[in-house]
């Protein structure tokens, strides 16, 4: 069955250093989350691709974070700087194209992120 | 905006008990319903869904119907067993695939 990929597992970083994620989804699927989950609530959304282009980062800290899916595939995520508050689990999730909207999204392991 | 509320927990129960997760929406259009569910350490996975009023969804002995008059999509199963201890997630998607999770209710099982 195929998955979403994502690495590391684990990051511990001190504060102020940069740091990246890397998300891989289901092959063939156009639309691309990623998705911030603080420890005892659910996720919420950061930012969204259609194929390349960004359709919702309404909710990014652009001052520190960026995303990007420069050939409408792999994505990859990044604080710079990070903050103690950004210490959460970052999902990445996919889901196939499809008009309308309301698709099941299908979630990877998720990077663990410890800001000290 | 759409919304989803779910009870809060912890939920502890015995092995082979009833169990009921209670899940209410406010939405604009008719969502998906979803639950979803993540164990120690991992990511989630989906569980049940139903695209539309009055669909049951099902899986592994769990169900949940959509209940539109009601705005809700309560998580059930019959008996629980200790390999069903995780976190469920009860989430709403709209017309722009925008999913809205709810805070996630913790179900421990003991022998």
């Amino acid at each position: 069955e195929a998955e979403v990929a994502q690495s590391p597992r684990y990051k511990i970083t001190e504060k102020s250093q940069a740091v990246a994620f890397w998300c891989d989804p289901i092959s063939g699927h156009a639309t691309l989350y990623w998705y911030r989950q603080i420890l005892g609530q659910g996720p919420e959304l950061l930012v969204q691709f259609q194929d390349e282009s960004v359709v919702d980062d309404s909710q990014l800290p652009k001052d520190r974070f960026s995303a990007e899916r420069l050939k409408g595939v792999d994505s990859t995520l990044k604080i710079q700087p990070a903050e103690l508050g950004d210490s959460a689990m970052y999902l990445c999730a996919s889901s196939p194209r499809g008009g309308g909207g309301r698709e099941t999204q299908y979630f990877g392991p998720g990077t663990r992120l410890l800001v000290l | 905006g759409d919304s989803v509320t779910q009870m809060e927990g912890p939920v502890t129960l015995s092995e082979e008990a009833f169990l009921t997760i209670n899940c209410t929406y406010t939405a604009t259009g008719y969502p998906s319903l979803f639950w979803y569910v993540q164990y120690p350490g991992e990511g989630l996975q989906l569980l049940l869904k139903a695209t539309k009023a009055d669909d049951k969804g099902s899986n592994k002995g769990f169900e949940a119907t959509y209940r539109k008059e009601t705005t809700s999509f309560h998580l059930e199963k019959g008996s629980v067993q200790v390999s069903d201890s995780a976190v469920y997630f009860c989430a709403l998607s709209g017309g722009n695939n925008d999913m809205r999770f709810g805070a996630g209710t913790r179900l421990t099982v003991k022998p």
